[in-house]
């Protein structure tokens, strides 16, 4: 069964740092994988999308790597901002699997 | 956009009673997902459909059933609620069961069973 870990489980840094969330994933089968941000009492909202066959994808001042190889994606941060504040989640984009998450707050 | 609408964002009940969770989607989607959120435990999968009548156990069935009568709804139902399912419960969609497909969520919602 497949088992996603997300590391930290909580961060806190000043604003204008760039920074990395971290995804591991167990069966390297993983197809496609996904990152999404909850704001509290919210429902989820996906941010990338990263299929199989690649290896990164990039939205503004996010970028989403998979490295099916070693079970690992990373979302990278750029230039963070106090509405960066939130909970960021990975998983399966099969829709069977995800990680507890990062807490993540910007501080002003 | 694709729009996953929960009619109910927060919910009181009583135990013992029965409960309907409502979820509709817009986009015509195959998939669709049900999941319950709690602290420290994550994001669990109760029930998942990929057609309509079709469904499928998650992780954590155990208390729920679902009905999929048409392609846009999915309905949570809790045959006797009890204490230990008040939580935060979010319904997704997806469009088939190929590869890349974005996982759209609702709003969520909250039930407290008193």
């Amino acid at each position: 069964k497949q088992e996603v870990t997300q590391i930290p489980a909580a961060l806190s840094v000043p604003e204008g740092e760039n920074l990395v969330l971290n995804c591991s994933f167990t069966d390297s089968a993983i197809y496609n994988l996904q990152w999404f941000r909850q704001d509290p009492g919210k429902g989820l909202t996906s941010l990338l999308l990263i299929q199989s066959s690649q290896r990164e994808q990039t939205s503004g001042r996010l970028n989403a790597s998979l490295d099916k190889s070693s079970g690992r994606s990373t979302l990278y941060i750029a230039a963070s901002q106090p509405g960066d504040s939130a909970t960021y989640l990975c998983g399966g984009a099969d829709g069977l699997t995800f990680g507890k998450g990062t807490h993540l707050i910007i501080q002003p | 956009d694709v729009k996953v609408t929960q009619s109910s964002r927060y919910l009181v009940k009583r135990t013992g009673e029965k409960v309907f969770l409502e979820c509709v989607q817009d986009m015509d989607h195959e998939n669709m997902f049900w999941y319950r959120q709690d602290p420290g435990l994550g994001l669990r999968l109760i029930y998942f459909s990929y057609d309509v009548k079709m469904k499928e156990k998650g992780d954590i069935p155990e208390g729920y059933s679902v009905s999929r009568e048409k392609k846009e709804r999915f309905s949570l139902i809790l045959e006797s609620a009890s204490t230990n399912q008040t939580s935060m419960y979010l319904c997704a969609s997806s469009l088939d069961r190929g590869s890349g497909n974005t996982i759209y969520f609702g709003e969520g919602s909250w039930l407290t069973v008193v």
